[in-house]
């Protein structure tokens, strides 16, 4: 169990460029989940997958967001045309689905200038 | 709709003190409620959770207990350690929803 990973751990960008997130879950989890966490804030969910369905996102996610799952097994987050307001970290996590606890990686942090 | 608050930080204690961090949510039916951990550098980790009212979760010297009366899960610690520095969060999730409700986060420091 090598937990979760997640890539880059940090990336810096110019506002209205484009940027994507990678998320390799644990390898026999289901689900994987996307949340946002802001300085001095807790995590704020974005979006869920079982398998390689995206089952549930938040109001959170605009339009400049999109989340994909292709094999079900690694995860990435695109934000198009980042606002300075996107700057965040921004947290993977997985679970084997039902009561089982949700197992987060070290999250990318984001600043966009 | 679906809400934690917790006990404002930053919290200061001095080794083998006792810890309590409030924590009350607010929810609709019967949520299981959880204690995140996050030590510096690190992914949060789940440290306890409880899953229906009156139940006590317990992990590393920590407890909470689900309090259905008052809508608490208080999280505490009868004598904490320098390495229990880091910033805990408070969650809860409704009854077969999937994604956690969070708190603030409260940022504690433990001084040798």
């Amino acid at each position: 169990d090598t937990g979760v990973s997640q890539d880059p751990r940090h990336k810096i960008t110019k506002r209205g460029q484009n940027v994507t997130f990678r998320c390799d879950p644990i390898s026999e989890h289901n689900r994987l989940y996307w949340y946002r966490q802001t300085l001095g804030q807790g995590p704020e969910f974005l979006t869920y997958f079982q398998n390689e369905a995206q089952l549930e996102k938040s109001r959170l996610l605009s339009d400049r967001f999109s989340a994909e799952r292709p094999k079900g097994s690694f995860s990435t987050l695109e934000i198009q045309r980042t606002e300075q307001g996107d700057s965040a970290m921004y947290l993977c996590a997985s679970s084997a689905g039902g009561p089982s606890p949700l197992h987060f990686g070290n999250g990318t942090r984001l600043t966009v200038t | 709709g679906n809400s934690v608050t917790q006990m404002e930080g930053p919290v200061t204690l001095s080794e083998e003190a006792f810890l309590t961090i409030n924590c009350t949510y607010t929810a609709t039916g019967y949520p299981s409620l959880f204690w995140y951990v996050q030590y510096p550098g690190e992914g949060l980790q789940l440290l306890l959770k409880a899953t229906k009212a009156d139940d006590k979760g317990s992990n590393k010297g920590f407890e909470a207990t689900y309090r259905k009366e008052t809508t608490s899960f208080h999280l505490e610690k009868g004598s904490v350690q320098v390495s229990d520095s880091a910033v805990y969060f408070c969650a809860l999730s409704r009854q077969g929803a999937q994604k956690l409700v969070f708190g603030q986060g409260t940022r504690l420091t433990i001084n040798p």
